[in-house]
């Protein structure tokens, strides 16, 4: 059973602040790392995705994979009220047949 | 970038009628959509996986029957709901996935179904 785990949360962070949101998978063969957010009432969006060790930056995100580890986190910095929602992190299986999703961390960034 | 698109996107009907949700893919050719649904405040949970020109391939607890899925193009998925109930009603998304985007999924953006 290829599983990916997040913590469900609510993560809180003040705005500004970074916010650090984290995610481990089971399937050491997967290839393909995406991070997707979802606010409530609408359908996911991609943000990023990561194949790499080490770290890829886009603006004010920042995924880092560790597949020694099995770990794949994304950093939010300068973190705003508009970035509450729920993130999914999602892990394409090896054979690049299907995406696994974990359950979502819900971010709340306070004014 | 990969963009799908997902009608209606909201839609009521009666308890007994069907209701058949499109999906596009707009500027790439998906040979695969996978449809999911939502409950409110749940976890995204796969559906079925839609293969152009052949059978879906639906994941274990979903009926098949109520949920009738056609592929007939590469831009192109529908599911049908048939004689839809109350407990029906929910939030349904299609993706495709583009290798534009590293194979990951491509949302549309969801359908609210309610059944009254």
């Amino acid at each position: 059973q290829k599983e990916v785990e997040q913590n469900s949360g609510p993560l809180s962070v003040p705005e500004g602040a970074i916010a650090s949101l984290n995610c481990t998978y089971s399937d050491r063969g997967s290839q393909s790392f995406f991070w997707y957010r979802q606010y409530s009432g609408k359908s996911p969006e991609l943000i990023m995705f990561i194949y790499s060790n080490g770290d890829k930056e886009d603006g004010r995100f920042t995924a880092q994979l560790n597949k020694a580890s099995q770990y794949v986190s994304l950093l939010i910095r300068d973190s705003q009220p508009s970035d509450s929602a729920t993130y999914l992190c999602a892990v394409l299986n090896s054979g690049y047949s299907t995406l696994t999703f974990g359950k979502g961390t819900m971010l709340l960034v306070s004014p | 970038g990969a963009v799908v698109s997902q009608h209606p996107s909201r839609v009521i009907c009666k308890s007994g009628t069907s209701v058949k949700i499109e999906c596009r893919s707009l500027d790439f050719q998906a040979t695969t959509m996978f449809w999911y649904r939502q409950f409110p405040k749940k976890s995204l949970m796969l559906m079925a996986t839609s293969n152009e020109g052949s059978k879906a391939t639906y994941e274990q607890g979903v009926e098949k029957d109520k949920f009738l899925i056609n592929h007939a193009s590469l831009t192109l998925s529908t599911l049908t709901v048939t004689s839809a109930h109350p407990e029906d009603s929910s939030f349904y998304i299609c993706s495709a996935r583009d290798s534009g985007t590293g194979y990951g999924y491509t949302f549309g953006s969801g359908t609210r179904l309610t059944v009254v």
